[in-house]
């Protein structure tokens, strides 16, 4: 099974419409991570979590909020998707002390 | 400027060729290393990882880390059509950023039979 796993893998949707996009993990990792691909831009950082009670912003949160349910849930959500939110999602985890990611499958959301 | 340029590419080589990766980078707290292949429609996977600067081998990758010129390198020897991903470098400042990683933009690698 992987370890770090996203819902859905596919998404289309409409201007306006709230988006949740899910992500769990078995690795037992305190630390998570939401991060959007793009062609040519590479991984953008768009929230952090350190831990449960400990959520922060990276390079690119704006139009995005999150929700760290648990040490092995992290869910980021859209609240009005826009066309320029279309891109690939991935979810990321980490330990404390160790620099190294480790990635989900990603998303692939398609706002139109 | 980005804190870490990459070569977007792409690049194309026959099989068996040795492929050279290179990233430059800006901030000098950077000590942690990593590189990552991504094939099509899947994520990252981390590759291969090195703290300061030297060089570790593990088959036929080798990564290299020079810090005094700021500029990484990941080679790939006997290349195989297998190997054909984007690569992704990726740096940390683990104590003064965080640990959040920053990547290069990706450079995509096509192996030719």
């Amino acid at each position: 099974d992987a370890d770090v796993t996203q819902t859905p893998r596919n998404r289309i949707t409409k201007t306006g419409k709230r988006i949740m996009l899910e992500c769990s993990q078995t690795k037992g990792h305190d630390r998570m991570y939401w991060y959007r691909q793009d062609p040519g831009l590479g991984l953008q950082l768009i929230y952090y979590s350190f831990d449960v009670k400990d959520i922060n912003k990276g390079e690119i949160s704006d139009g995005y909020s999150v929700s760290r349910q648990a040490q092995a849930k992290f869910s980021l959500s859209l609240e009005s998707a826009i066309p320029n939110q279309t891109a690939l999602y991935f979810c990321a985890t980490s330990d404390p002390g160790h620099p190294e990611q480790f990635f989900g499958p990603g998303t692939r959301l398609t706002v139109l | 400027q980005k804190e870490v340029e990459q070569d977007p590419g792409p690049l194309s080589v026959p099989e068996g060729a040795i492929v050279s990766l290179n990233c430059t980078y800006s901030n000098s707290a950077f000590q942690y290393f990593m590189w990552y292949r991504q094939y099509s429609r899947k994520g990252p996977e981390l590759l291969m990882y090195t703290y300061s600067s030297g060089n570790k081998e593990d088959g036929r990758f080798t990564a290299q880390v020079d810090k005094s010129s700021k500029y990484i390198s990941l080679f790939i020897r006997d290349s195989q059509p297998s190997d054909s991903a984007t690569y992704l470098c990726a740096m940390s400042a683990i104590y003064n950023q965080g640990g959040k990683l920053i990547f290069g933009q990706g450079t995509e690698l096509s192996v030719k039979p």
